[in-house]
């Protein structure tokens, strides 16, 4: 089976750096995925890991350690548009497991 | 846009209505799902079709029933539902390939409220 942890909720302030975390507990793997959902939308894709190591994509990045069983998503420069759900999902053999989602909330 | 059409976007049914969700994707994709999102819960797998047959079925209750005419669209049929089954319903395709990652492309997703 498959268990994703991630926090609830964040705050951060306009301009700062937050850095949201992800544990997971697999059967397999196959990669993990970060999305972004602004309430009332669609999950829209940000960025895939599969190997051990950070990427980096403008403003934001993620990381992953597969022995860990940890991944983070970090987030620079952070805006008001950036307030949203932050959800990170882990790809097993044939599907995507979700996590809760962090509800990140940017304050000026 | 994603390239993933839902209707309708928002839906209230009685418990004894019959009523159907409609997904359709322009992306040329080969793999459609149905997900549930209800509130502070993670977002759930429902089906899986990958080229038009159904792979996955996650132990979703009958009233739910799926169908992929083509790859290209999918629908959920509803009848007898519960007030439980409120939630938002996601629709996300994407393109299987051996050895490559599979990102999902999602709907904006059907709102149902079961009264």
């Amino acid at each position: 089976g498959q268990n994703i942890d991630q926090p609830t909720e964040m705050t951060a302030t306009e301009g700062a750096i937050v850095q949201i975390n992800c544990t997971y507990q697999t059967s397999g793997f196959n990669g993990l995925f970060w999305y972004q959902q602004h309430a009332g939308e669609a999950p829209t894709f940000l960025s895939y890991n599969v190997l051990d190591g950070l990427e980096e994509k403008g403003r934001f990045s993620s990381f992953l350690s597969r022995s860990k069983g940890y991944s983070y998503l970090l987030l620079k420069e952070l805006q008001m548009k950036d307030s949203a759900s932050y959800l990170c999902a882990v790809s097993g053999y044939s599907t995507l497991t979700f996590g809760k989602g962090t509800m990140l909330l940017v304050s000026p | 846009e994603t390239g993933v059409t839902q209707t309708p976007r928002h839906l209230v049914m009685g418990m004894t209505n019959k009523k159907s969700l409609k997904c359709e994707q322009h992306l040329g994709h080969n793999a459609m799902y149905w997900y549930k999102q209800s509130a502070k819960k993670p977002l759930e797998l429902m089906f899986v079709y990958n080229f038009k047959e159904q792979t996955e079925n996650n132990s979703v209750p009958s009233r739910f029933s799926p169908e992929c005419p083509n790859s290209s669209h999918l629908f959920l049929h509803l009848h007898t539902l519960q007030p439980e089954d409120s939630a938002l319903y996601l629709c996300a395709s994407s393109q299987e390939r051996r050895g490559a990652y599979n990102e999902q492309f999602f709907g904006p997703g059907t709102r149902l409220t079961v009264l």
